[in-house]
């Protein structure tokens, strides 16, 4: 079965500095990979996803994130933090025999100016 | 515009009376799906639906019943709610499982 770890419940980091996000999985099948965020009082929305294509993937908000099959991870990474950034982020994959998406914990992020 | 509307957005209800949450998609998705989210745990799938009368349990499905007899719709129903219910219920659907989920709002849930 699949499964996603995001390291880090919470990450705090001031603005206009880099926000990085670890999220890292396991799959027996080549993977889908997804991030969502999810702003206070709101469902979740999709910043990016990597479908075996390339392997560096651009958002929306100006994040990105990277598929490093050889490490297992699928991080998200902004340059520079804004304070609009402050939500939480989830993980998921699409692995298994059977397609089912698996979320990771969550991962609140804090923007202080 | 496309959307995953949910309704009531909020309720407080009491142990024991039943109650029924809607979930409605106007993108003509195959897949929908519903999950609870709690501090710590994330979100956890209680059931899905791969299209018409086709619904299979997710991981937690105890004390929760669904039906999809129209492609839109995928009401979640508490026949008996008990007060670890109290959650966070999101509502979400896709083209077909394993591709981008689009999310409802939510309801949160009380139950006293």
């Amino acid at each position: 079965a699949q499964s996603v770890t995001q390291l880090g419940s919470h990450v705090s980091v001031s603005e206009g500095a880099l926000v990085l996000l670890r999220c890292n999985y396991s799959s027996s099948v080549p993977p889908y990979l997804f991030w969502y965020v999810q702003y206070p009082n709101q469902g979740l929305q999709l910043l990016l996803k990597y479908t075996s294509a390339a392997t560096l993937v651009k958002g929306i908000n100006g994040f990105e994130a990277e598929f490093k099959k050889s490490e297992t991870s699928f991080h998200l990474t902004k340059p520079s933090a804004h304070m609009s950034d402050a939500a939480e982020y989830f993980c998921a994959v699409r692995g298994g025999s059977n397609y089912k998406l698996t979320f990771g914990k969550g991962t609140l992020l804090t923007v202080n100016p | 515009e496309a959307q995953v509307t949910q309704n009531p957005r909020y309720l407080i209800t009491v142990t024991g009376k039943k109650l029924t949450v809607t979930c409605s998609q106007n993108m003509n998705h195959e897949y929908m799906s519903w999950y609870r989210q709690d501090p710590g745990l994330g979100l956890r799938q209680i059931y899905y639906s791969m299209n018409v009368e086709v619904t299979d349990k997710g991981d937690v499905p105890e004390g929760y019943k669904v039906s999809r007899k129209e492609k839109r719709n995928f009401p979640l129903i508490l026949e008996s709610p008990s007060p670890n219910q109290t959650s966070l219920y999101f509502c979400a659907s896709s083209v077909t499982q394993g591709y981008e989920q689009f999310f409802g709002p939510g309801t949160r849930l009380t139950v006293l």
